[in-house]
């Protein structure tokens, strides 16, 4: 296992596009986690996965946002009707337990222009 | 304290200097404090898991303390060297929800060498 793995790195899109990012976790990992980085600030929780079971989002994610993750294994995050304020850095990070660390992907940087 | 707080913002330090970090965070409901490096152009990666009061840990010449009970960290670096150039975030777990983690801006190190 590398890690935790995220696809694109990098996604430049027009405003009003929908986008797709995915995440990879690391395989033994049931605990994953969605944040959000913009500049000057730390990242922001978005939302969160126990296996499949969506279990907590934040205010920040707004209706235009949905996240999934089928079986249990990767995730993905989309954005619709993409605004300049989604702009960000767009972290993925999974969890073993309560009490571990989390390992985090290199993240997708999202432009919308 | 509701949100966790880091100082200073950044940080210019000669090769060789020491230097330290503060992080502040809501003692309530405390249940862990994390420390994270995030170096430009990859993934943040974990330098601590901190739980019990009054907890110190040691990795090369990095090392934290723990204050559950005033709610504050100090991360310590000894004799910085230009690779220890990078943000340093440090995240506060509290013992409810999803048990996310909750970020502070972090303080960005820069060593000269």
């Amino acid at each position: 296992d590398t890690g935790v793995s995220q696809d694109p790195r990098h996604k430049i899109t027009k405003r009003g596009q929908n986008v797709t990012f995915r995440c990879d976790p690391i395989s033994e990992h049931n605990r994953l986690y969605w944040y959000r980085q913009t500049l000057g600030q730390g990242p922001e929780f978005l939302t969160y996965f126990q296996n499949e079971a969506q279990l907590e989002k934040s205010r920040l994610l707004s209706d235009r946002f949905s996240a999934e993750r089928p079986k249990g294994s990767f995730s993905t995050l989309e954005i619709q009707r993409t605004e300049q304020g989604d702009s960000a850095m767009y972290l993925c990070a999974s969890r073993a337990d309560l009490a571990a660390e989390a390992f985090f992907g290199q993240g997708t940087r999202l432009t919308v222009v | 304290i509701l949100n966790v707080e880091q100082s200073p913002q950044s940080l210019h330090v000669q090769e060789g200097d020491s230097t330290n970090f503060t992080c502040s965070f809501p003692s309530s409901n405390f249940y862990a404090l994390h420390w994270y490096r995030w170096e430009t152009a990859k993934s943040p990666e974990a330098l601590f898991v901190m739980t019990l009061n009054g907890d110190e840990k040691k990795k090369g010449r990095i090392s934290a303390t723990l204050n559950t009970k005033e709610g504050y960290s100090y991360l310590y670096i000894k004799g910085s060297q230009p690779e220890d150039s990078a943000t340093y975030l440090c995240a506060s777990i509290s013992g409810a929800g999803s048990y996310q983690l909750t970020f502070g801006k972090g303080t960005k190190l820069s060593v000269i060498p």
